[in-house]
């Protein structure tokens, strides 16, 4: 059974160009979360999906920044126009359930760097 | 001032001592508590999970919870090299989104 699955490990982008991040959750997994990792830092939730739907999105910064867990293949993590700032590693988890008690399942990660 | 507050260390003990790793919180809306390992280049694993105040323990490991003093530990016993990762302190709200609010990490080397 193979764990979240992320691609690509390693993003690199020009400043003003498109990052598309995706992630397949486990199998059995309908519940998908993003964190960002900025260098010496904690994760930072993101936004949190389930098919279809966005359930939270309030770490989501409010421009360029979007995201979707589409009915089948991956959820994808889409940054328009990146900026330096946005270089960080980013996480995506995925549960069966929303019960906290399981935790959540980390990929590992995708490294964007803007140059 | 953070949520979560975690010393980043880094912190080098020598294998076999008892590692003592904590974070303070300053939301007292917090109901479930979780450790994470992270090792170099990899997501984040969960270690221990804790709702409410107490102690738990699995394995080598005991998860502690004061939630009077807003303070949560974890202890590691006959640290091993292997244990060497960054650990993370998370928590969650009881109500509300589902989102954890991790701590900064603690980077922890055990030398053999």
């Amino acid at each position: 059974n193979a764990g979240v699955m992320q691609n690509p490990r390693h993003l690199v982008r020009r400043r003003g160009q498109e990052a598309r991040l995706r992630c397949s959750p486990m199998k059995g997994h309908s519940h998908v979360y993003w964190y960002r990792q900025l260098p010496e830092e904690g994760l930072k939730f993101m936004v949190y999906l389930q098919k279809e739907n966005i359930i939270d999105e309030s770490g989501m910064p409010k421009e360029r920044f979007s995201a979707e867990f589409p009915k089948e293949g991956p959820s994808i993590l889409r940054i328009q126009q990146v900026v330096r700032g946005d270089s960080a590693a980013y996480f995506c988890a995925s549960s069966p359930t929303p019960d906290r008690r399981y935790g959540y399942t980390f990929g590992s990660g995708t490294r964007l760097t803007v140059v | 001032q953070k949520e979560v507050e975690q010393d980043p260390g880094p912190l080098s003990v020598p294998e076999g001592a008892i590692v003592s790793l904590n974070c303070t919180y300053s939301n007292s809306a917090f109901q479930y508590f979780m450790w994470y390992r992270q090792y170099s280049r990899k997501g984040p694993e969960l270690l221990m999970y804790t709702y409410s105040s107490g102690n738990k323990e699995d394995g080598r490991f005991t998860a502690q919870v004061d939630k009077s003093s807003k303070y949560i530990s974890l202890f590691i016993r006959d640290s091993q090299p292997s244990d060497s990762a960054t650990y993370l302190c998370a928590m969650s709200a009881d109500q509300g989104a589902q989102k954890l609010v991790f701590g900064q990490g603690t980077r922890l080397t055990i030398n053999p």
